[in-house]
């Protein structure tokens, strides 16, 4: 199981941004996907788990979603703020050795 | 509220034995389908899972750090302990322990960065 995120997006303040997570190794559908916030200096935060959910405190204007026909997940940002400048990671869960799996990271910056 | 702290030596030699604990509040690991893992952190920042603790004693480490990896609990504290041996200076990271579901964390402590010079 591997997560391949794109190193890095960006894009201007109030616009929508995506970023992927392709799961190769095993349908993305199979387990839970996670998506953490790193902002600069700061541990991560969890923004999405099980797919779409948002813990409390989150806005909803970050959403999270599966795409099967890409094996793919996908965290998508609208009304974007300079605060969401960070590293964005997703997480999944391997079923054969019970392990984690983080993706790589992408850079969001908010130009 | 749920928090958690990990703690340890800032700096280790290579070939040393690193222990770090992590201390946590707002849970307890006595209740069914708890679990604490632990997730480190490269400086080039990429993200390794490490080990997991459940509720029932039952352990999972990774299968490439398992030969140099014990993790434990102290409920009684509300403490999960994680070893490392033969620490080598590709182990320096920040070292995170985490709670909430067996697929994935919830909650995040801060982190403690450990550093293996001589």
């Amino acid at each position: 199981l591997m997560l391949t995120q794109p190193h890095s997006v960006s894009a201007s303040p109030g616009k929508t941004v995506t970023i992927s997570c392709t799961r190769s190794g095993g349908s993305i559908a199979s387990n839970y996907v996670q998506w953490f916030q790193q902002r600069p200096g700061s541990s991560p935060t969890t923004v999405i788990y099980e797919d779409n959910q948002r813990p409390s405190g989150v806005p909803d204007r970050i959403s999270g979603s599966i795409d099967s026909s890409s094996n793919s997940a996908s965290l998508t940002i609208s009304g974007l703020q300079t605060e969401d400048e960070a590293d964005y990671f997703c997480q999944s869960y391997d079923n054969s050795n019970r392990h984690w799996v983080f993706g790589g990271g992408t850079r969001l910056t908010v130009l | 509220q749920v928090t958690l702290r990990e703690s340890g030596p800032a700096q280790v030699t290579p070939t040393q034995t690193l222990s770090l604990t992590c201390s946590f509040s707002g849970f307890s690991l006595n209740t069914g389908g708890m679990c604490v893992n632990w997730v480190r952190q490269s400086p080039e920042r990429a993200l390794e899972w490490l080990a997991r603790i459940d509720w029932d004693n039952d352990k999972y480490y990774s299968v490439s750090l398992k030969t140099r990896l014990a993790i434990s609990k102290d409920t009684s504290k509300n403490q999960v302990v994680l070893t490392m041996t033969d620490m080598d200076p590709v182990d320096t990271a920040t070292y995170y322990c985490t709670s909430g579901y067996s697929y994935g964390p919830k909650y995040w402590g801060h982190g403690t960065l450990v550093t293996v010079s001589s």
